[in-house]
């Protein structure tokens, strides 16, 4: 099986920088993906790294380290509308490549 | 183009009963994936269709099953519900060539709660 690790909750203020760490167990990894989701809401896509390095969308940036089975998401900018919360998400040759989501981590930004 | 929309957006049902969720795919994706999110949880995967047979499937009881239909539609039933089936059920549509890769694309839900 696999197993993921993230911060339950982080609060931030506006225009500050959040990095949400995400560690995981797997056998056989192919990628890991990040999503948004706001209460109530659709989870929407934010990025997918399957090799090492930086990935940047705009001012969401997400980070990879295969040999560490790490990575983060780095919301740079915050506005209020970043409050939701964000989910890492592993596909790996052991769960066929689906998506195996870590619990989530709730992000709070205060004016 | 069309997001993918599901089929009733709440629903209270009691225990034993059964119920159908419905899901209509975002157009040209021919991959769904059925979710079940319970409060403040991840998405933990159900199963995946493609083109009409299941392709993969995670840890739930046979009394979950699904369908896909030929305009890539889909279905999820579940028999004999349980109090532990209250939860926001979301499908997800994908290409399948992308759809190992991460990007899924989410409905809104189903909430469903069992009394």
């Amino acid at each position: 099986g696999q197993s993921l690790e993230q911060p339950s909750e982080v609060t931030a203020v506006e225009g500050a920088i959040v990095q949400i760490n995400c560690t995981y167990q797997t056998s056989g990894f192919y990628g890991l993906s990040w999503y948004q989701q706001h209460d109530g809401g659709a989870p929407t896509f934010l990025s997918y790294n399957a090799l090492d390095g930086l990935e940047e969308t705009g001012r969401f940036s997400s980070f990879l380290s295969r040999s560490d089975s790490y990575g983060y998401l780095l919301l740079q900018e915050l506005q209020m509308k970043d409050s939701a919360s964000y989910f890492c998400a592993v596909s790996a040759r052991s769960n066929d490549y689906k998506l195996s989501f870590g619990a989530g981590t709730t992000v709070t930004v205060r004016a | 183009e069309t997001g993918v929309t599901q089929s009733p957006t709440h629903l209270i049902k009691t225990r034993g009963q059964q119920v159908t969720l419905r899901c209509s795919s975002q157009s040209g994706h021919n991959t769904v994936s059925w979710y079940q999110q319970a409060l403040g949880q991840g998405p933990q995967f159900i199963f995946q269709y493609y083109r009409e047979e299941e392709n993969g499937r995670g840890n739930f009881p046979p009394r979950f099953s699904g369908l896909q239909f030929p305009n890539y539609s889909s279905e999820l039933n579940v028999n004999a519900l349980e109090l532990d089936d209250s939860a926001l059920y979301l499908c997800a549509s994908s290409l399948a060539v992308t759809g190992g890769l991460g990007e899924q694309f989410f409905g809104p839900g189903t909430r469903l709660t069992v009394l």
